[in-house]
């Protein structure tokens, strides 16, 4: 199992500025998974962070707007760029610790709730 | 790519209904399949999971079933409590995307007393 702890839970920013969410786990792990979910909708992927080399994005997203950081096993950063409203969102960070990952349970810190405003 | 297409929500039942949440997917592979749950005020935890065609997975009265012929994995209880309000979310990944979760939209679920 893993306990994820995000911080923070929730921020009011004004549009233009940036935020960094931190996620720090109990435990090793090898790849961390950073998620939006915006309201009423279902768990996007952002990106994937990989310690000791770049994220991976998915489609639709790009380093300049959400920057993140992986510096060692335990730790992640996301920031929003330039934010706008269309960026509130709840963001969440995500593990999958064990071998076999396609078949492991994926572990969610509480998630921050962000609003731009 | 892979998808996962739910039920739409919301759901409203009374307790001690039966619940039935619909889930079927689109994979290139033979995916891993999952329920999670989001309950008010706390984060998203596994519910269930299955690995394999026909397993069952199975947790606090909750059952779904891999139907690869299907394609589906629906969600279903016998009789819902109070506490079973939630919002619920089918889930898989597959070995290609193999670390990575796709997830449904999600269904909210309000029990009523």
């Amino acid at each position: 199992s893993a306990v994820i702890s995000q911080k923070p839970s929730r921020d009011i920013c004004q549009r233009g500025t940036s935020l960094t969410i931190q996620c720090q786990v109990d435990s090793q792990v090898t790849m961390m998974f950073w998620y939006r979910q915006q309201p009423g909708q279902s768990l996007t992927l952002i990106a994937t962070a990989n310690q000791g080399s770049e994220a991976t994005y998915e489609s639709g997203f790009v380093i300049d707007k959400f920057p993140i950081s992986r510096p060692n096993l335990t730790f992640s950063t996301l920031t929003v760029s330039n934010m706008s409203p269309e960026d509130s969102s709840i963001y969440l960070c995500s593990v999958r610790p064990g071998q076999t990952l396609m078949n492991t349970e994926a572990f969610f810190g509480q998630g921050t709730r962000l609003t731009v405003v | 790519g892979n998808s996962v297409t739910q039920m739409e929500g919301p759901v409203t039942l009374s307790e001690e209904a039966f619940l039935t949440i619909n889930c079927t997917y689109t994979a290139t592979g033979y995916p891993s399949l999952f329920w999670y749950v989001q309950y008010p005020g706390e984060g998203l935890q596994l519910l269930l999971k299955a690995t394999k065609a026909d397993d069952k997975g199975s947790n606090k009265g909750f059952e779904a079933t891999y139907r690869k012929e299907t394609t589906s994995f629906h969600l279903e209880k016998g009789s819902v409590q109070v506490s079973d309000s939630a919002v619920y979310f089918c889930a898989l990944s597959d070995r290609q995307g193999a670390q990575k979760l796709v997830f449904g939209q999600g269904t909210r679920l309000t029990i009523n007393p």
